[in-house]
C-alpha cells in the first residue's frame, strides 16, 4: 500500500525555521515526483512546489520561489519543507502528494494527511 | 488565465444529483482533475482526465467536459460525500492549478 505519512502539527513563532517532513512507502521513492500544496485556513489548495527524489530536480510555484526549500532523502524516502524564517502568514496545513501519471497526464495521488503548522 | 473557477458553494438533499462545475481557459487544452477534501482528511482523487474514475470510487461520481468547463456530477448524493471539492489542472507553464474549491452539503 501507497503511504505518505506527514510529521505532527508544529507550533512555533515569527523567524524561528522549520523543517517538516513525508515519509514515503510502498513504492519506489526515486521515480515520481512529490508535490507540496498548502492550504491556508478558510482558503483553497494551493500548488507550491514538486522534486523528483532520483536527482533532487525541484521547480516551484512563483509565489512560494525563495519562500521556502523543498529538499529529499532518498536513504530513508522522505522529502522535506523547509523555512528559514517564519511568518504568520505561514501559518496553514501542508499536504505533500506523489504525481501520478499516466501517458501525458499527471495528477497527485495519493496524499498526506497535511501537517498543520501554527506560528504565532 | 490560468485561473479556474468554482462555484463556492453547492447544497442537495439526499439522493439528489450535485453538479460542480469549474471553469478556465487552460481546460481546453488540459484536462482536469478532481479532488474530494474531507476536513482532517488527505484530498481524494474522485475524477481524473475529466471522466475517468479511479477503482475504488462510487459509480455515481461522474465527470464531462465542454470546451472551458468540467463538471462534477453525483448522482444520488449520500451524506458521507459532504467534503470540499477541488478542481485541478495544468497552467500555461505545465504548473499544477487547483481551483478555489466547492464546499458541498448534503441538506
Amino acid at each position: 500500500e501507497v503511504q505518505l505519512v506527514q510529521s505532527g502539527a508544529e507550533m512555533k513563532k515569527a523567524g524561528e525555521s522549520l523543517k517538516i517532513s513525508c515519509q514515503v512507502s510502498g513504492y519506489n521513492f526515486n521515480n515520481y515526483w512529490i508535490a507540496w500544496v498548502r492550504q491556508m485556513p478558510g482558503k483553497g489548495l494551493e500548488w507550491m512546489g514538486i522534486i523528483y527524489p532520483g536527482d533532487s530536480d525541484t521547480r516551484y510555484s512563483p509565489s512560494f520561489e525563495g519562500q521556502v526549500t523543498i529538499s529529499v532523502d532518498k536513504s530513508i524516502s522522505a522529502a522535506y519543507l523547509r523555512w528559514s524564517s517564519l511568518k504568520a502568514s505561514d501559518t496553514a496545513v501542508y499536504y505533500c502528494a506523489r504525481l501520478w501519471h499516466s501517458g501525458g497526464d499527471r495528477w497527485f495521488d495519493p496524499w498526506g494527511r497535511g501537517t498543520p503548522v501554527t506560528v504565532s | 488565465s490560468n485561473e479556474l473557477t468554482q462555484p463556492p458553494s453547492v447544497s442537495v438533499s439526499p439522493g439528489q444529483t450535485a453538479r460542480i462545475t469549474c471553469s478556465g481557459d487552460a481546460l481546453s487544452q488540459q484536462h482536469a482533475y478532481w479532488y474530494q477534501h474531507k476536513s482532517g482528511q488527505a484530498p481524494v482523487v474522485v475524477i481524473y482526465k475529466d471522466i475517468e474514475r479511479p477503482s475504488g470510487i462510487p459509480e455515481r461520481f461522474s465527470g464531462s467536459s465542454s470546451r472551458t468547463t468540467v463538471a462534477l456530477t453525483i448522482s444520488g448524493v449520500q451524506a458521507e460525500d459532504e467534503a470540499d471539492y477541488y478542481c485541478q489542472s495544468a497552467d500555461n507553464n505545465a504548473d499544477w492549478v487547483f481551483g478555489g474549491g466547492t464546499r458541498l452539503t448534503v441538506l
